[in-house]
């Protein structure tokens, strides 16, 4: 079975500051896709990233970065520098290849404050 | 038009309404899917059709009827829903098998009265 799991609830920081979001994944599939969505408050799902399971590297655009650690099944994202505009839901999803269907965490709100 | 569009966003019916949502994809996709977002739940996938085909319903309520006349076009038919379906409903297309995830309307929010 695939599982995801966001621990953190919700997240609250003062602008400027850096903050991690945690994800933690279970599958048996050897590959997967690993996505991060942004959900604002006008309800859209945001495609941030997808990193194939073959893919440790981490990878960073401007202030988001993400560290994938296949032997602790995390798929973090880190974002640097918070801003107001930052404050959303943040949904971590893993999706095996044979069909593309997305298993998504329970979600992280992000809450920054200027 | 680009992207992922979804009418209405905003909805209230009552339990006895027959209503539907709508789904465009502007992105050349071959496959879409209907989600529903509910407090403190994680995303529940509803439907999904590939190539105009149903090729998923995971268990959902006959109250939910889907209709896929293309395939840039989806809808959802709502008749005598309860007030627990009120929820966000969330369209998303994709290619299908081609790993690159899934792209999503803003949504419609439904309140069942």
């Amino acid at each position: 079975a695939q599982k995801v799991t966001q621990a953190q609830t919700e997240i609250s920081v003062v602008e400027k500051e850096d903050v991690t979001l945690d994800c933690v994944y279970e599958t048996r599939d050897t590959t997967y896709y690993l996505f991060w969505y942004k959900q604002p408050p006008s309800g859209e799902l945001v495609f941030l990233i997808r990193r194939n399971s073959f893919d440790e590297q981490n990878e960073i655009s401007g202030r988001y970065s993400w560290n994938f650690q296949k032997s602790t099944s995390s798929f973090n994202f880190t974002i640097t520098a918070s801003q107001v505009v930052d404050s959303a839901v943040y949904f971590c999803a893993l999706m095996n290849t044979g069909f593309q269907k997305l298993v998504f965490g329970t979600g992280t709100r992000l809450l920054v404050s200027p | 038009e680009t992207g992922v569009t979804q009418t209405p966003r905003h909805l209230v019916m009552g339990m006895t309404n027959k209503k539907s949502l709508k789904c465009e994809q502007h992105l050349g996709h071959n496959a879409m899917y209907w989600y529903k977002q509910s407090a403190k739940k994680p995303l529940e996938l509803m439907f999904v059709y590939s190539l105009e085909e149903r090729v998923e319903n995971n268990s959902v309520p006959s109250r939910f009827s889907p209709e896929c006349p293309n395939s840039s076009h989806l809808f959802l038919h709502l008749h005598t829903l309860q007030p627990e379906d009120s929820a966000l409903y969330l369209c998303a297309s994709s290619q299908e098998r081609g790993g690159r995830g899934q792209y999503f309307g803003p949504g419609t929010r439904l309140l069942v009265l």
